[in-house]
């Protein structure tokens, strides 16, 4: 079956950056989502990037795509205490939607 | 950005009774609406989908007459779990998507639900 793989922990310093990997294994993924979970909270969406192109970046936020290895990841650039939270990557295609099991990352002052 | 809000956020009951949860996407009209479960340290898994008017669409393994799902409108969905157990304890999310011009977008979610039977 089709998995979306991701560490389940990562930790920083503050001001250091954060990179967060992913891999998945559906070819016919069309869109590829970081989604920020904060405790107590739902699931917000960070950013997305569209499987035709190879990197995106939002302020201190760059994903980066590498379809060929199905590998995705998401970097944070100056990482801050309020960073702090689980980060799942997702994949979608048609109808459907596909979760890794979420990375914890923990920043440290 | 858009919003979607599911209420309760928490909620115990008691072993046999059921339980509704709801979902509802407050400024944008949701044909599409999913339903997820969340276990300890694993990843969300989808339970259903649902468009609007029509029958939910199950995953392998969930009881559709466990977890009974209604699309009732373009801004509400339901979930009612029936009859729970303590292993029917979890976290559930909703996220709703709009659907424009057949281009897939992204989807929004509720807050959750946490879920605990006694």
């Amino acid at each position: 079956g089709e998995d979306v793989e991701q560490s389940l922990f990562l930790s920083v310093r503050e001001g250091d950056s954060s990179v967060i990997n992913c891999t998945y294994t559906d070819s016919s993924s069309t869109y590829l989502y970081w989604y920020k979970q904060e405790p107590g909270a739902g699931l917000q969406l960070l950013t997305y990037i569209f499987s035709n192109m190879d990197m995106k970046q939002d302020q201190r936020l760059t994903v980066l795509l590498n379809k060929k290895d199905k590998h995705l990841s998401l970097r944070i650039a100056d990482t801050q205490t309020g960073d702090s939270a689980i980060y799942f990557c997702a994949e979608s295609m048609d109808n459907d939607m596909r979760f890794g099991a979420g990375t914890r990352l923990t920043v440290k002052p | 950005g858009a919003v979607v809000s599911q209420h309760p956020s928490r909620v115990i009951c008691k072993s046999g009774t059921s339980v509704k949860i709801e979902c509802r996407s407050l400024d944008f009209q949701a044909t599409t609406m999913f339903w997820y479960r969340q276990f300890p340290k694993q990843s969300l898994m989808l339970m259903a989908t649902s468009n609007e008017g029509s029958k939910a669409t199950y995953e392998q393994g969930v009881e559709k007459d466990k977890f009974l799902i209604n699309h009732a409108s373009l801004t509400l969905s339901t979930l009612t779990v029936t009859s729970a157990h303590p292993e029917d304890s979890s976290f559930y999310i909703c996220s709703a998507r709009a659907d424009r011009g057949g281009a897939n977008t992204e989807a929004f979610f509720g807050q959750g639900t946490r879920l605990t039977v006694v």
